[in-house]
């Protein structure tokens, strides 16, 4: 079975700072992938991010980077130069190759972003 | 432009009926999946289907029941036997087997019963 574990409930950041939401996670597979979305007050899921079990380098897009470190099973986002607008939930998830594109999800991160 | 739809936004029932949450897509995906989330918890899945005619339970089933007619539909019924319905309801969608594809999400229905 898979699991995801998110330690912050909460975050705060100060506007233009960058932010660190932690994810470890637990599998027996030797193939899975790492998702992060975002969740706005509005409820929508958005995908922010992918990293794949056997990507050398660590996943960007655009403000967003994937620190794996796969031997300690962490995948934390890492957000430069916060802005108001990413004060929102931010999930960690993960896939398995053997059981399709099905995501187990954690708990959930709210980070708030102070002006 | 290709999303996913959920309908309605908000649904209001008594206890004891069945309701039905609708989910169409557009994208042309084999695999579509229903979430449920209560306040500040992540997702649970509740059942996922990857092709037509074909679906599987999630880890939280009982009380719920679907149907994949066609590959755009993929309606998700909370029954009577549903202990604690009230929650938000995510269908997303996805390509099939390709695990680096990442989910599609619609934008939920937030369902209150009492």
């Amino acid at each position: 079975a898979q699991k995801i574990t998110q330690t912050q409930p909460g975050m705060f950041v100060q506007e233009k700072e960058a932010v660190t939401l932690d994810c470890t996670y637990d599998t027996s597979d030797q193939s899975y992938g790492l998702f992060w979305y975002k969740q706005p007050s509005s409820g929508e899921m958005i995908f922010l991010i992918y990293q794949g079990s056997y990507d050398e380098q660590n996943a960007t897009e655009g403000r967003y980077s994937l620190n794996f470190q796969k031997a300690r099973k962490s995948a934390n986002l890492v957000i430069s130069a916060s802005q108001l607008g990413d004060s929102a939930m931010y999930f960690c998830a993960m896939s398995s190759n053997n059981a399709g594109n099905m995501l187990t999800f954690g708990g959930g991160t709210r980070l708030m972003v102070k002006p | 432009d290709g999303g996913i739809t959920q309908s309605p936004k908000y649904l209001f029932r008594k206890e004891g009926q069945n309701v039905t949450l609708s989910c169409e897509q557009n994208l042309n995906h084999d695999a579509m999946y229903w979430y449920r989330q209560d306040p500040g918890q992540g997702l649970r899945l509740i059942y996922y289907s990857q092709i037509v005619n074909d679906f599987q339970k999630g880890d939280i089933a009982e009380g719920y029941s679907v149907s994949r007619e066609k590959k755009e539909s993929f309606p998700l019924t909370v029954t009577s036997a549903q202990k604690n319905p009230t929650a938000f309801y995510l269908c997303a969608s996805s390509i099939r087997r390709k695990p680096n594809s990442p989910l599609h999400f619609g934008n939920g229905t937030r369902l209150t019963v009492t």
